[in-house]
């Protein structure tokens, strides 16, 4: 496999539930991203993790738990969401999160999460 | 604090050139970047300004000018296969938490192409 996969591809779960979003890297890369898209909103960024440490969380709330256990898998934890919470989850990654190549990020396909 | 504006939607027709417009509003900037997103996929990285000036790579090409906080993405010989979102993004200067850069995306234009 190449890129950057994402497992599951589509979630539906209740407020009451506790999910995981999966992501795996192939690249090489030393940074990773979890990123929010609503529609018609723009791509919002949730955690950064660099070199598996967390150095980013962007204001999100508690029941959005990340994972990052080496520099290729990145998990996001789910745990008595909202409706509101229903979106496409994207994570991608990029050679690093500081130097030059911060920002050319490599995306996933998505996790599409409906909350019921 | 950032501020992105990009057109909602275009249409353009096969074989034109289509130009897409972004401003910019940062609070430090460090670069600004175009991703394509065709519906129901990932995005993909086309192009990155750091410097003013046109940069091309093939169909595409982007300009920027930073005194102007604007930027356009020029897409030449317009195929069926460019129908798709296009996003900017602004890369700030000043690192956020331990060491990374915050990259601000646009809500996106959607350009759709006709025959």
């Amino acid at each position: 496999e190449t890129g950057v996969t994402q497992t599951p591809r589509h979630l539906v779960m209740g407020m009451t539930n506790k999910k995981s979003l999966k992501c795996e890297q192939h690249l090489g890369h030393n940074a990773m991203y979890w990123y929010k898209q609503s529609a018609k909103k723009p791509l919002e960024l949730m955690f950064v993790y660099s070199l598996e440490e967390r150095v980013e969380n962007n204001s999100v709330p508690s029941r959005f738990s990340p994972e990052c256990p080496n520099s290729s898998h990145l998990f996001l934890h789910l745990h008595t969401l909202q409706p509101e919470d229903s979106a496409l989850y994207l994570c991608a990654s990029s050679q690093d999160a500081g130097g030059a190549a911060a920002g050319e990020l490599f995306f996933g396909e998505g996790s599409r999460l409906t909350v019921l | 604090g950032q501020n992105i504006d990009q057109p909602t939607e275009m249409t353009a027709t096969e074989g034109a050139i289509v130009q897409i417009n972004c401003t910019y509003q940062t609070s430090g900037f460090n670069g600004l970047f175009w991703y394509q997103q065709h519906a129901g996929e990932a995005p993909t990285f086309l192009s990155y300004n750091v410097l003013d000036g046109l940069e091309e790579k093939g169909r595409f090409s982007s300009f920027l000018s930073r005194s102007k906080g604007y930027s356009y993405l020029l897409l030449k010989e317009l195929q069926m296969k460019d129908s798709a979102s296009y996003l900017c993004a602004v890369r700030s200067l000043w690192k956020t938490g331990a060491g990374s850069y915050q990259l601000t995306f646009g809500k996106g234009t959607k350009l759709s192409v006709i025959p």
